[in-house]
């Protein structure tokens, strides 16, 4: 049975430049969530969709950030322009029932460094 | 808005030992409570959720218990290993999820 995925594992780029991650569902979940993991604010929901539509998105730090979910299968999370601020460890993670009843699922998550 | 407290941060044990980690929560409005561990360089690993309406949950030699009134639940681990270590996180849902901060928990061989 295939987990979440998220790719990249890693990601390095400089401030100023577009970043793209990506998200592979666990098949047949409808929901799911992006997540940003530091020292100093612990694990924080950004957002998250049921059946593709996002539900609530009140943790997406501002504008620069944006998530898409255009099918059950795939989703992303993109930051335009990025900040060295933005470093983070950056988690997927499906479940089958929204907030209400079903275990989450995580990815590996992908190391952003911005320089 | 929903504050998730994780007591202690870090905790230190020998093998074999039983031991408790704590997890209190300020709105006990939530639909349910689930614990996950993480290893280092990893995702988050889920062991057990406790419905609302439930007191504990069980799973091997986990045992978790809430109690929506007071805010808390607490996770008992039997018989501690040293492939126990790793960080322990609860986290509650409401109109969406909270996560605490974390225990590190090291067993020591």
């Amino acid at each position: 049975d295939a987990g979440v995925i998220q790719s990249p594992r890693h990601e390095v780029t400089e401030m100023g430049q577009e970043v793209t991650l990506r998200c592979k569902p666990i098949s047949g979940h409808n929901s799911l969530f992006w997540y940003r993991q530091t020292m100093m604010r612990g694990l924080e929901l950004l957002i998250y969709f049921n059946n593709n539509v996002p539900i609530d998105d009140s943790g997406m730090p501002e504008d620069r950030f944006s998530a898409k979910m255009p099918n059950a299968s795939f989703s992303t999370l993109k930051i335009q322009p990025s900040e060295p601020r933005d470093s983070a460890v950056y988690f997927c993670a499906s479940s089958g029932e929204g907030v209400r009843g079903q275990p989450q699922h995580f990815g590996d998550g992908t190391r952003l460094s911005i320089l | 808005k929903q504050e998730v407290t994780q007591i202690p941060a870090a905790l230190s044990v020998p093998e074999g030992e039983n031991l408790v980690l704590n997890c209190s929560f300020t709105d006990s409005a939530i639909y349910n409570l689930q614990w996950f561990r993480q290893d280092p360089g990893k995702g988050l690993t889920s062991l057990l959720l406790i419905q609302s309406s439930q007191r504990e949950q069980t799973s091997g030699r986990l045992n978790a218990s809430l109690d929506k009134s007071s805010g808390r639940s607490t996770l008992y681990i039997a018989a501690s290993q040293p492939g126990d270590s790793a960080t322990y996180l609860c986290a509650v849902s409401g109109n969406q999820f909270y996560f605490g901060t974390g225990t590190s928990l090291t067993v020591i061989p």
